[in-house]
């Protein structure tokens, strides 16, 4: 089954740096790639989320970038603010169609990202 | 705020005892997917139901059940639990189980078993 390796598992910046946070899939298979920030005491929150057919999609500070032939993908905050300072999942999913087990996620291990004033 | 709710926020209980935390899905929301946090496991997929009809299964222990009613609410049942059972729970949304893909989670529920 798929696996999603996640790096690094924390990283802390300074208020306006850039970070990035990398994941890598086994599944070639995979086709919708998300990104979720937990806070402290809540649940996961989606943030952004790429599809196999783009190779960058951006909103804002955050942007996810996603290279199919080397099977990472990569999310990029930039201007970073403390309140950015959360965990980061990234997932993998493949989205076959009607029935199975499509839709499912498989998770990496997290980044905490300590934003610093 | 998700749109998706769970209930208890917090429950305690002993080994062996049974529990069932209940989550309803975003409004408009067909699909509910149950997922485990613990600082050893990471998230981890249990189980996805769509319409009231179960779609996939994860690592779902088979001392844990869940179900979907009519009006799209879903309980997930917990027995004979063990002191590693003690984790989060999340239950997410999607409007369908293929697309728009996109799942929404809840505050989830925080188990500790003593």
């Amino acid at each position: 089954g798929e696996n999603v390796e996640q790096h690094p598992s924390t990283l802390s910046v300074q208020e306006g740096d850039s970070a990035v946070i990398k994941c890598t899939y086994s599944d070639s298979a995979s086709n919708y790639f998300p990104w979720y920030k937990q806070e402290l005491g809540k649940g996961p929150q989606l943030i952004i989320d790429i599809r196999s057919n783009v190779g960058e999609k951006k909103d804002q500070r955050i942007a996810v970038t996603l290279n199919k032939t080397a099977k990472h993908f990569s999310l990029h905050i930039t201007e970073t603010q403390p309140e950015d300072s959360a965990v980061y999942f990234c997932a993998a999913s493949n989205i076959v169609g009607y029935g199975g087990s499509q839709g499912n996620l498989i998770f990496g291990k997290g980044t905490k990202l300590s934003v610093k004033p | 705020d998700s749109g998706v709710t769970q209930t208890p926020k917090h429950l305690i209980t002993a080994t062996g005892q049974r529990v069932t935390l209940r989550c309803s899905p975003r409004s408009g929301d067909l699909s509910v997917y149950w997922y485990q946090q613990s600082l050893d496991q990471g998230l981890q997929f249990l189980i996805q139901y769509y319409n009231g009809e179960e779609r996939a299964k994860g690592n779902i222990l088979e001392r844990f059940s869940a179900q979907q009613f009519p009006d799209l609410h879903s309980e997930l049942n917990l027995s004979s639990l063990e002191l590693g059972d003690s984790a989060l729970y999340f239950c997410a949304s999607s409007v369908e189980p293929a697309a728009p893909y996109e799942q929404y989670f809840g505050p989830g529920t925080r188990l500790t078993v003593t």
